[in-house]
């Protein structure tokens, strides 16, 4: 029972253009989500998070939408970099705070010069 | 960084033999995790702690056991290893907004 998924194993965008990674969730007790970024041989770093009393949260080039009625979450990366290429995990927790996070499988963002 | 290491980097064993792999933190957290990484299933908890001798299973606990009997310690152990428990893991803190992770851990078993 996966109740974070992250439909799109992988993703290609060109330098410059935005990038969209996209989250569904089933556990209508989530309330509050995070995106991470993870390299190579890394541990995952953290992004961006959002409230559940929120619909969007900014910084810098990255925003993160978050649709409760449709249960589901966006990570919008505005212009793409070759730095931005890496696997973004969002993870979802029900405990109002970054405790018991469960997390989706992960989609691998490949920015193209 | 929330000052996080582990150890070790990378370790084969054999099957049946035991395990110990060790996560210590320098933050004074007091949340401490352990996660398996695994192609198509993210990052998966296996336990975590929240406490000194305070722990707790997670998802995919079954053939891994932890203690932490200080508070930047946090350790796993496979007691028996199988070649299903070749993963990467991950010890991970947390503060209330969010999770921390160390560098990551290898393991192959043979």
């Amino acid at each position: 029972d996966q109740q974070v998924k992250q439909n799109s194993p992988s993703l290609s965008v060109q330098e410059g253009r935005i990038s969209i990674l996209n989250c569904d969730y089933t556990n209508s007790m989530f309330d509050y989500f995070l995106w991470y970024k993870k390299y190579p041989a890394e541990g995952p770093t953290f992004l961006i998070s959002i409230s559940s009393i929120k619909d969007k949260n900014e910084d810098g080039r990255f925003t993160v939408f978050l649709n409760k009625s449709a249960k589901h979450l966006s990570l919008h990366i505005v212009p793409s970099q070759p730095g931005d290429s890496a696997v973004y995990f969002c993870a979802a927790s029900a405990s109002e705070g970054a405790q018991k996070l469960v997390f989706g499988q992960g989609t691998r963002l490949t920015i193209n010069p | 960084d929330a000052g996080i290491t582990q150890s070790p980097r990378h370790k084969v064993t054999e099957t049946g033999t035991p395990v110990t792999l060790r996560c210590h933190q320098t933050e004074n957290h007091r949340y401490m995790y352990w996660y398996r990484q695994d192609p198509g299933h993210g990052l998966r908890l296996i336990h975590y702690s929240y406490g000194v001798k305070d722990t707790d299973k997670g998802e995919v606990s079954d053939g891994y056991s932890v203690s932490r009997s200080k508070t930047e310690d946090f350790l796993l152990t496979l007691e028996s290893a199988t070649s299903s428990q070749t993963s990467v893991y991950f010890c991970a803190t947390s503060t209330a907004d969010t999770q921390y992770f160390g560098p990551g851990t290898r393991l192959t078993v043979l």
